[in-house]
């Protein structure tokens, strides 16, 4: 595709419940990285993919987030047991190659709330 | 461990003119890199320029450009002749690689807004 892309765009669950957010990467780019932005804060790192594994996942802040990439291409981050404090503006970035000097192209989010 | 600090939550210039957003960051490494990110209502981040540490001359994209200062690990970006469409919330990052991780570690931004 033309850019990194983002389902759904807005979502809002209760809490408690589950939910599963998708990012499309940009077409060949190997690499792919999940963010959380909370309100007022810059992006905070959760997980990043090289081809199919999950090379660092050190920033999921607990088991209830999951984050998969079977393909090497489509990704989806699950959320279990959803709480109010896991609202926020997910991000996912891709980038061409595993290299931190290449752009990381971004895309425009999902912001998720939790009630 | 590397962090980036950006100590001004707003700034506000006007339209034609000059501005300055600060960035300082920490980090062990000699050789790295450091970017300017910027942030639209649209949430989508868009690299805006970036700095590769053992390059003396200081980047420049149009009209963006950066005072690197690698001894007081300082990294700010100037905005010249501001436009209305640079409004935006602007983030400084560094980008942590090595082993098995590749990621950005940003600041908490700083909300630019440009009077008419």
């Amino acid at each position: 595709g033309a850019g990194v892309s983002q389902t759904p765009s807005n979502k809002v669950t209760e809490k408690g419940k589950y939910v599963e957010l998708r990012c499309d990467p940009i077409s060949g780019h190997t690499a792919l990285y999940w963010y959380r932005q909370s309100l007022g804060q810059g992006p905070e790192f959760l997980i990043y993919f090289q081809g199919t594994g999950a090379a660092d996942d050190s920033g999921l802040p607990n088991d209830r987030f999951f984050a998969v990439r079977p393909e090497g291409s489509v990704s989806t981050l699950k959320i279990q047991r959803t709480e109010r404090g896991d609202s926020a503006v997910y991000l996912c970035a891709s980038s061409l190659a595993p290299d931190g000097r290449l752009e990381a192209f971004f895309g425009q989010g999902t912001r998720l709330t939790v009630v | 461990a590397q962090t980036v600090t950006q100590s001004q939550p707003e700034m506000s210039v006007q339209e034609a003119e000059t501005v300055t957003l600060s960035c300082t960051y920490d980090t062990s490494e000699s050789d790295y890199y450091l970017f300017w990110y910027k942030q639209p209502p649209s949430r989508q981040m868009i690299l805006v320029i970036r700095q590769e540490a053992y390059k003396q001359q200081n980047a420049t994209e149009n009209r963006f450009s950066v005072n690197f200062q690698k001894a007081a690990k300082s990294f700010s970006l100037k905005i010249s002749d501001s436009q209305l469409g640079d409004a935006a919330m602007y983030f400084c990052a560094y980008p942590y690689y090595g082993g098995a991780t590749n990621k950005l570690i940003f600041g908490t931004g700083t909300l630019l807004a440009v009077q008419p």
